[in-house]
């Protein structure tokens, strides 16, 4: 089945570590996304990639990095920098990244201790 | 710049009744597609429907349909014969041709009572 995959769905991280999120498609599809979605809030862009090796900064980059070595994947590292990391982060990816449909990934839950 | 504005940030509505979710944005776009997402307790986003710009016939699937008046801005969710599957939030969202990212809306909480 075709689909994305995030991994781990919960993960805990004590404050000052760096930690990576795995997002993994096998859709076939160009670009990727990567979103932050805080309680009873809306999502808000980190980063995208419309192509392997190349990415672009969102709305809210600070604190985060991405790497696009290969087409299926895209991870997030949430660093030290990012001040408030506890969220709930989702992936998502798009056959056409002009504006077109995103399908999402399942999330992962990460909390700061 | 593009925005998209959901007004109510909660609903209910009673099994097999219809509620109308509203969605309102602005572009000076003149190709862009709107979609409606649900995301229901699991988290897990699932697109509900999508409309074209240039189309003028609304988009429909199943028990949903919308109600698109470009003119206005306007870009409505109609849920008839409410489930309580259909408990979920839901957002409302902007896809311009000439950009590479989609714009969301805060969302809207929809709880279906029985």
């Amino acid at each position: 089945d075709g689909g994305i995959t995030q991994s781990p769905k919960y993960l805990f991280r004590k404050e000052g570590q760096n930690v990576t999120l795995s997002c993994e498609q096998n859709l076939n599809h160009d670009a990727m996304y990567w979103y932050r979605q805080d309680p009873g809030q809306g999502l808000r862009l980190i980063y995208y990639s419309q192509i392997v090796n190349d990415f672009q900064k969102g709305d809210i980059a600070e604190g985060y990095s991405v790497s696009r070595e290969k087409k299926e994947s895209f991870p997030l590292t949430v660093t030290s920098a990012q001040k408030n990391p506890t969220a709930f982060y989702l992936c998502a990816s798009s056959i056409i990244p002009l504006g077109n449909e995103q399908f999402f990934g399942p999330g992962t839950r990460l909390t700061v201790l | 710049a593009q925005t998209v504005t959901q007004s109510q940030p909660e609903m209910s509505v009673q099994e097999a009744e219809t509620v109308t979710l509203s969605c309102t944005y602005d572009t000076s776009e003149n190709n862009y597609y709107l979609f409606w997402y649900k995301q229901p307790p699991s988290r897990q986003m699932i697109l509900v429907i999508r409309q074209e710009a240039y189309k003028q016939q609304n988009a429909t699937e199943n028990r949903f349909s919308v109600n698109f008046q470009k003119a206005a801005k306007s870009f409505s969710l109609k849920i008839s014969d409410s489930q309580l599957g259909d408990t979920a939030m839901y957002f409302c969202a902007l896809g311009a041709y000439n950009t590479d990212k989609l714009i969301f809306g805060t969302g809207t909480r929809l709880q279906v009572f029985p």
